[in-house]
């Protein structure tokens, strides 16, 4: 079946700028994370959503970052007037539940660049 | 202030020999640990996992070890193969702030495997 799929594959945006990323998740995951990846740094959490819980907003490094996920399925997370430090790959995965077991799934990223 | 921590940023090893990479990590709270692997431009995929219950789990080629007292884990690839050749991120799970069980990653390592 289909994995995560995730769109732009690539974005290149000026400083100040919205952007907007865009995840699908697997069908029937009702778990879903952001995580991102700055150069040469590990994958940092973001956000997380668990079906109609409110998100875990625990990770989001700014007021800048915010995420949507509707109907418990597509998300969408938006970085407002962005910055260079924003400049990252954004990924996301998905997994059946939030138990400890429950693989997460990644999606191939998004990779930002902030002109 | 990293939690998980993957000293190495690369290692290369001959086709047939063994690989070990190694992850050391600082929260206490952490009781499962995860291996990922990545290959470019895709995104990480789920390779082996171990809880702190256990020492040591073991898949094939993939084993990993957990010294719960050192707060070190390593994974061992026997005999390694050119396919292995990816960059493995280590990632540990732990009940932290709110519910979720976000993966806290390493900076990964990258390794070769020569033909």
């Amino acid at each position: 079946g289909a994995g995560v799929s995730q769109s732009p594959s690539n974005k290149v945006t000026e400083k100040g700028k919205d952007v907007e990323l865009r995840c699908d998740p697997i069908s029937g995951h009702t778990a879903l994370y952001w995580y991102r990846q700055s150069l040469g740094q590990g994958l940092e959490f973001l956000i997380y959503f668990q079906g109609n819980s409110a998100p875990d907003k625990s990770g989001l490094p700014s007021d800048r970052f915010s995420a949507e996920r509707t109907g418990g399925s597509v998300s969408t997370l938006t970085i407002q007037r962005t910055q260079q430090e924003d400049s990252a790959v954004y990924l996301c995965a998905s997994s059946l539940g939030s138990a400890t077991t429950n693989e997460q799934f990644f999606g191939p990223g998004t990779r930002l660049t902030v002109l | 202030d990293q939690q998980v921590k993957q000293n190495s940023p690369s290692l290369s090893v001959q086709e047939g020999r063994i690989s070990i990479l190694n992850c050391d990590y600082t929260n206490s709270m952490f009781d499962y640990f995860l291996w990922y692997k990545k290959y470019p431009a895709e995104g990480p995929t789920f390779l082996i996992s171990i809880s702190s219950i256990k020492d040591k789990n073991e898949d094939g080629r993939f084993t990993v070890f957990l010294n719960k007292s050192a707060k070190h884990l390593s994974l061992h690839i026997v005999p390694s193969q050119p396919g292995d050749s990816a960059v493995y991120f280590c990632a540990a799970s732990g009940y932290s702030s709110g519910s979720a069980r976000q993966l806290t990653f390493g900076s990964g390592t990258q390794l070769t495997v020569l033909p």
